[in-house]
Order: C-alpha cells, then sequence, then structure tokens
C-alpha cells in the first residue's frame, strides 16, 4: 500500500471548514484513498473513501487531485465533536483483506 | 455505535497471565479484524478472519491468537503477558471495503 504524508496538527475555527490535506504520491491505479477518524481513545471511526472521483456523504467530501497524488478531506461545518486524529489511508483494491495500515493521522482540534 | 461490540471494556491482570478479548461484529458482517493500539507503536493490524477462517496476518506475536467461531463473533487471546502488551485492542467488523470499529478493551499488564 502506498505511504501517506499529513501534517501532524491543524486548528480551525467552530462553524468554519475544515480542510485536510493528505499526500500520497505513490498511489497507484487500483488503490483507494480512505479516510478515518479516532475521538480521544475511541475506536476509528470510517468517514469516507474514494478511487478518483470526488465523492461526498452526510459527514463530509473528499476531494482527490487529477493525478490522484493527494486528497483532501473536507468537514464543512466544523464543531467541537470533530476534535480528533484524522487518518488518510490508501490501501489496495484487491480481493482478500482489506486491512488498514494507520500512519500518525493529523491531529484537528476544533476551537469555539 | 458502531454495532460493534467488545467486551471486557477494561483488563487488569499481571505478567505471565493468559487473557481473552471478545468482539461481535454488526449483524451480516463477515469480516472480523484484530488492532493493537499502544502508546509507542500506534495503531496496528493483528489478524483477520473472514467466515472463520483466518484471511490475513499482520503483526501479531506468537503469543496471541485469535478464532472466528460460527456464529462470526471472534475471540483474541493473549498468552504469557508482558508489560509491554498493555494497550488498547479493537475488532472491526466489515461487509466489504469500510471497516467498523468497536469501542475497544483496554488491557493493562502489571
Amino acid at each position: 500500500d502506498a505511504k501517506t504524508t499529513q501534517p501532524p496538527s491543524m486548528d480551525c475555527a467552530e462553524g468554519r471548514a475544515a480542510n485536510l490535506p493528505c499526500n500520497h504520491s505513490t498511489i497507484s491505479g487500483n488503490e483507494y484513498v480512505y479516510w478515518y477518524r479516532q475521538i480521544h481513545s475511541q475506536g476509528p471511526q470510517y468517514i469516507i473513501h474514494g478511487l478518483k472521483n470526488n465523492e461526498t456523504n452526510e459527514m463530509a467530501s473528499l476531494i482527490i487531485t487529477e493525478d490522484r497524488k493527494s486528497s483532501t478531506l473536507i468537514l464543512p461545518h466544523a464543531t467541537l465533536r470533530d476534535t480528533a486524529v484524522y487518518y488518510c489511508i490508501v490501501r489496495a483494491s484487491g480481493a482478500g483483506s482489506y486491512q488498514l495500515t494507520f500512519g500518525k493521522g493529523t491531529k484537528l482540534s476544533v476551537i469555539p | 455505535d458502531s454495532g460493534v461490540t467488545q467486551t471486557p471494556k477494561h483488563l487488569i491482570t499481571a505478567t505471565g497471565q493468559r487473557v481473552t478479548l471478545r468482539c461481535s461484529p454488526r449483524s451480516g458482517d463477515l469480516s472480523v479484524y484484530w488492532y493493537q493500539q499502544s502508546l509507542d507503536q500506534g495503531l496496528q493490524f493483528l489478524i483477520q478472519y473472514y467466515n472463520g477462517e483466518e484471511r490475513a496476518k499482520g503483526n501479531i506475536l506468537e503469543r496471541f491468537s485469535a478464532q472466528q467461531f460460527p456464529d462470526l463473533h471472534s475471540e483474541l487471546n493473549l498468552s504469557s503477558l508482558e508489560l509491554g502488551d498493555s494497550a488498547l485492542y479493537f475488532c472491526a467488523s466489515s461487509p466489504g471495503r469500510e471497516q467498523f470499529f468497536g469501542p475497544g478493551t483496554r488491557l493493562t499488564v502489571l
């Protein structure tokens, strides 16, 4: 699976959009981009995933650049409950195991 | 609430002991994954079962083993415990690509 690079920490004002970047310059054609978050010591929570098209769900939007070498997770209106560590994970879509390789992620702090 | 349950929530035990952690996946999910989260190693994949069969192995020690039962619940067995095994242990179940994590079991080895 391709390696990802994320900033270690970010701040965002409550009510504003939080834009979390992820670099995955070695991504290959069959690898998806996944985002998970972990609030304090709770179990990680799935947010969204995509291959090459932008994706949106009730939690967030995922913007993937045309060359697929980077992506941005957008939380449109951040709340205090969005304070968490956000993990960007790249993983192949082959049959069998979809185990996740977590890096250090980005610690997002939403500030009142 | 992800729908995945784990018991117990907390476990305190002594070095050299053996413990069993239990995971009940979401209804209908055939895959169960186990992860360990320690302060120095972060979140690491241990092992995956799919419909009762071992599917993939990660950084799982030989002292650790797991199984998945016909009702799809899974157990992670940790034996000859060491201080360094103190960690959060998460299981996740999956219908396919996305994984849904349980609340974890916090293991403290004294």
